[in-house]
């Protein structure tokens, strides 16, 4: 069975630094694909990001990227110059590239953005 | 474009009784996917319908059905409710016959609480 872990519970940083959100996971699949969701305090679970594991060049969204280290199975999420309104959790998630069309969740990163 | 909707947006029920939480997803979308986010459980994958049919099941009891309608729209039923039923949720959908790991998008959630 695979798992995600953050190992960070909480993080708080200024408006317009940057802050890294660590994700570590465990499978034995080589084909596969992760994600990064936040969770703002409205609920609305939003994509932010995704990464599919037989890519080597890592995802990029404006100013979120990930660091993907396929062989140490970790995916960081990198946000530049954050902003007020990235404060939410933040979950990674795994989906096998077969099968069960399951997303595996780690427990999440409550991150705050303070003026 | 719509999102995925869900209703209602809380739905509270004493122990015992049933609930019905729906689920609409974007248009044009055949997956739907329903997780539980309980406190201090995470987020859980409960169910996936897919063309109407019941394709992938977690680790839950039989008290937890549902059902996927010609319209794709689907219900999660739960009964014989239970304290530990309380949790938000959340309903997500993909277009399944883009490809296996087509990004799910959520919906807003239900909020469930059981007395």
């Amino acid at each position: 069975a695979q798992t995600v872990t953050q190992s960070q519970p909480e993080m708080s940083v200024q408006e317009a630094e940057t802050v890294t959100l660590s994700c570590t996971y465990d499978t034995s699949e080589s084909n596969y694909y992760l994600f990064w969701y936040k969770q703002p305090p409205s609920r609305q679970m939003i994509l932010v990001i995704r990464q599919e594991a037989y890519k080597q060049q890592n995802a990029t969204e404006n100013r979120f990227s990930v660091n993907f280290q396929k062989a140490a199975k970790s995916f960081s999420l990198k946000i530049s110059d954050s902003q007020l309104g990235d404060t939410a959790m933040y979950f990674c998630a795994f989906m096998r590239n077969q099968g069960a069309q399951k997303l595996v969740f780690g427990q999440g990163t409550r991150l705050t953005i303070n003026p | 474009e719509a999102g995925v909707t869900q209703s209602p947006t809380h739905l509270i029920k004493t122990r015992g009784q049933q609930a019905t939480l729906r689920c609409s997803p974007i248009s044009g979308h055949t997956s739907v996917y329903w997780y539980q986010q309980a406190l201090g459980l995470g987020l859980q994958f409960l169910l996936w319908y897919d063309e109407g049919e019941e394709r992938n099941r977690g680790n839950f009891p039989p008290r937890f059905s549902g059902r996927q309608f010609p319209n794709y729209s689907s219900e999660l039923n739960v009964n014989a409710l239970e304290l530990e039923d309380s949790a938000l949720y959340l309903c997500a959908s993909s277009f399944y016959r883009l490809g296996p790991t087509d990004t799910q998008y959520f919906g807003p959630g239900t909020r469930l609480t059981v007395l």
